[in-house]
């Protein structure tokens, strides 16, 4: 079973431009999940996805980043403009509904 | 707000040494996650524990969960190097969008 994708894997930018990541969950897994992981510390959810739905948003910074799920599949996470702080390690997750997920393999986010 | 607590933040043990991580939550919780995190890379599944007394072994590895006390172990029997890593537990809300939320993580290194 082909586990989650995500690409690109490194990323470098300066500050104030965008980026955007993409993600391809395990096929049929309704629930998808997009995690910030700040070097030292434990995944933060930014956004969550029931099929095409966003169910939980809350602590993602709306004034810079937007996701998107297309047709409950593929989705899409971008930030715009990008700050020094957001270097990070964004993180998709995948999972059939109320199950255990499975994460993909991360992008690398440096902002200089 | 459903929080979740890990200690210790880094443990240095030599091989062959006993040691345990603990893990403390908030809130009820419907189910608790542990993962393990190599540098550089995304988090692998080791143990999920559903109910109160649960307790799962794997190799060296021992997980333990105690709901009334809000609290799960991870235990490490004879450590050897590859066990070095970074273990983070996890736990889901027993409502609401069932989004994971990761404690800070326990950075293991194993001394030969």
């Amino acid at each position: 079973e082909a586990g989650v994708a995500q690409s690109p894997r490194y990323k470098i930018i300066e500050k104030r431009q965008s980026v955007a990541f993409w993600c391809n969950p395990i096929s049929g897994h309704a629930t998808l999940y997009w995690y910030q992981q700040i070097l030292g510390q434990g995944p933060k959810l930014l956004i969550q996805f029931q099929n095409n739905g966003v169910v939980d948003d809350s602590q993602l910074p709306k004034d810079r980043f937007s996701a998107e799920r297309l047709k409950g599949v593929d989705s899409t996470l971008k930030i715009q403009p990008a700050k020094l702080e957001d270097s990070a390690v964004y993180l998709c997750a995948s999972s059939p509904a109320r199950r255990e997920a499975f994460f993909g393999q991360g992008t690398r986010l440096t902002v200089v | 707000e459903l929080k979740v607590e890990q200690n210790p933040l880094f443990l240095s043990m030599q091989e062959g040494k006993n040691y345990t991580i603990y893990c403390n939550y908030s809130t009820t919780s419907d189910r608790l996650y542990w993962y393990r995190q190599d540098p550089g890379k995304s988090l692998e599944s080791l143990f999920v524990l559903l109910s109160n007394g649960a307790v799962k072994q794997e190799g060296r590895l021992m997980a333990s969960l105690d709901t009334k006390a809000r609290l799960s172990t991870l235990h490490i029997t004879a450590a050897v190097h590859d066990l070095s890593a970074t273990y983070f537990c996890a736990v889901t809300a027993t409502s609401g969008t069932y989004k994971y939320i990761f404690g800070t993580g326990t950075r293991l290194k194993v001394l030969a």
